[in-house]
């Protein structure tokens, strides 16, 4: 079954700090995999797009890997900033399929 | 338009009203999906529209969802006998075709009383 989990569920970091968020994915064949932020009340809003060849993406002070052997993405944030605060959702998409499997989410929240 | 619009943004009925929910998407998307959100988790598929024609309806629950794009652009998802269950956050997106980003809608909340 095509799964796609995230850990931690909820996290609290003080504003600067770093912080690292994991996904781990079941979805076969792979294509691409997906780090999404999502504010509350609003739509997600993609950060990066990772396909089977990337290993590191970057965007500003989001960075993404990816292991496509073990199957496992991590999102790391750099110098945090109260506008972190969202959840996090990892969205894998397998080929030949046209719905995307979203990850339940990862809620940050980060305090001054 | 600019964005995904969706309306409306907040929606409250009754037990076993019925309901439309509306997507506006980017001018020019041909590519149209719908998302339920329920609180705490992530979007959960509902249909998929490539043009006018519902290319996936998998994600439906039951026969009392439907969802149309009469012009290729617009959708209406239509809610019937609507139930408590049925709350949650619909969420609308589109991309344009052989494109990979979704651009999402801000929603639209359905609590069912």
């Amino acid at each position: 079954k095509n799964q796609v989990e995230q850990s931690p569920q909820s996290l609290i970091i003080l504003e600067g700090k770093n912080c690292t968020l994991q996904c781990n994915y079941t979805v076969s064949p792979f294509s691409n995999l997906r780090w999404y932020k999502q504010d509350t009340g609003r739509g997600p809003v993609s950060l990066t797009i990772m396909t089977f060849s990337e290993n590191t993406k970057s965007n500003g002070r989001y960075t993404a890997t990816l292991d496509a052997d073990t199957k496992q993405s991590s999102l790391h944030i750099t110098a945090s900033q109260l506008s972190d605060s969202a959840s996090y959702i990892c969205v894998v998409s397998a080929w030949g399929y046209n719905k995307l499997i979203f990850g339940a989410g990862t809620r940050l929240a980060v305090h001054p | 338009g600019a964005g995904v619009s969706q309306t409306p943004s907040n929606k409250v009925t009754e037990k076993g009203k019925y309901v439309e929910l509306r997507c506006d998407p980017i001018s020019g998307h041909t590519a149209l999906y719908w998302y339920r959100q329920s609180l705490g988790q992530g979007p959960e598929f509902l249909i998929y529209f490539q043009g006018t024609g519902a290319a996936d309806d998998s994600g439906l629950p039951n026969d009392r969802f439907f969802a149309v794009r009469p012009e290729g652009s617009v959708s209406t998802l239509k809610i019937q006998r609507t139930e408590r269950g049925d709350s949650a956050v619909y969420l609308c997106a589109s991309t344009r075709e052989g494109a990979n980003v979704l651009t999402f809608g801000a929603g639209s909340r359905l609590t069912v009383l």
